[in-house]
């Protein structure tokens, strides 16, 4: 969609290698978010970032880190990747008092 | 921790008939949100409400926010097979960065 864009948009990986997700906006927006959606879960935030370098944790945040260095980019990293953590991961951006908008997902795989 | 109960998870009628969904929870809101989303896309935003009591119409949908601010409701009326799709309600807290609750999803097909 126009002004956030997720890379890559699927992955497939082993048990115990790292994996960096990417999620880049052209909006200028103050706040971004990690969700995980799975069966029966709907969206759960992992973490969200009000800032550059000022980041926090969400409701299923133990195995994932992130990381903000510019406000255009947002990474989600998984330090060494369970098959737990398959699911498709969504980003999310917001400018002050709107809703938020999201990206189109990554489907990643662990196997 | 906040929840939304989300019911039905799935749902599959006819066209022409009418359906509601529904959103609860014991925890107060600032705003909910309800987003629908197609296969192989993020969920995109259908409306807002804020106020307790609010109704909101976009077209055939219309969507009730409770007088507490717990609990939400979709209605669709005379359902098309171009509403076929998933619906989630999101529930904001009420200060801080927003962070969105999501319920379950109802997974809506309208036969033709």
């Amino acid at each position: 969609d126009a002004g956030i864009t997720q890379s890559p948009r699927h992955k497939v990986t082993e048990t115990g290698t790292p994996v960096t997700l990417r999620c880049h906006q052209t909006e200028n927006h103050r706040y971004m978010y990690w969700y995980r959606q799975d069966p029966g879960h709907g969206l759960r935030l992992i973490h969200y970032s009000y800032g550059v370098k000022d980041t926090d944790k969400g409701e299923v945040s133990d195995g994932y880190s992130v990381s903000r260095s510019k406000t255009e980019d947002f990474l989600l990293t998984l330090e060494s990747a369970t098959s737990s953590q398959t699911s498709v991961y969504f980003c999310a951006i917001r400018g002050s008092n709107q809703p938020q908008h999201f990206g189109d997902g990554t489907r990643l795989s662990i196997l | 921790t906040q929840l939304l109960e989300q019911s039905p998870q799935f749902l599959s009628i006819q066209e022409g008939e009418n359906l509601t969904v529904y959103c609860n929870s014991s925890s107060v809101f600032s705003s909910l949100q309800w987003y629908r989303q197609e296969p192989g896309e993020g969920p995109v935003l259908l409306v807002t409400v804020v106020t307790g009591g609010e109704v909101k119409k976009l077209k055939r949908l219309t969507f009730q926010f409770g007088d507490a601010r717990k609990d939400s409701s979709l209605h669709i009326t005379a359902a098309q097979p171009g509403d076929t799709g998933l619906y989630l309600c999101a529930g904001s807290e009420i200060q801080g960065a927003q962070k969105l609750v999501f319920g379950q999803g109802t997974r809506l097909t309208i036969n033709p």
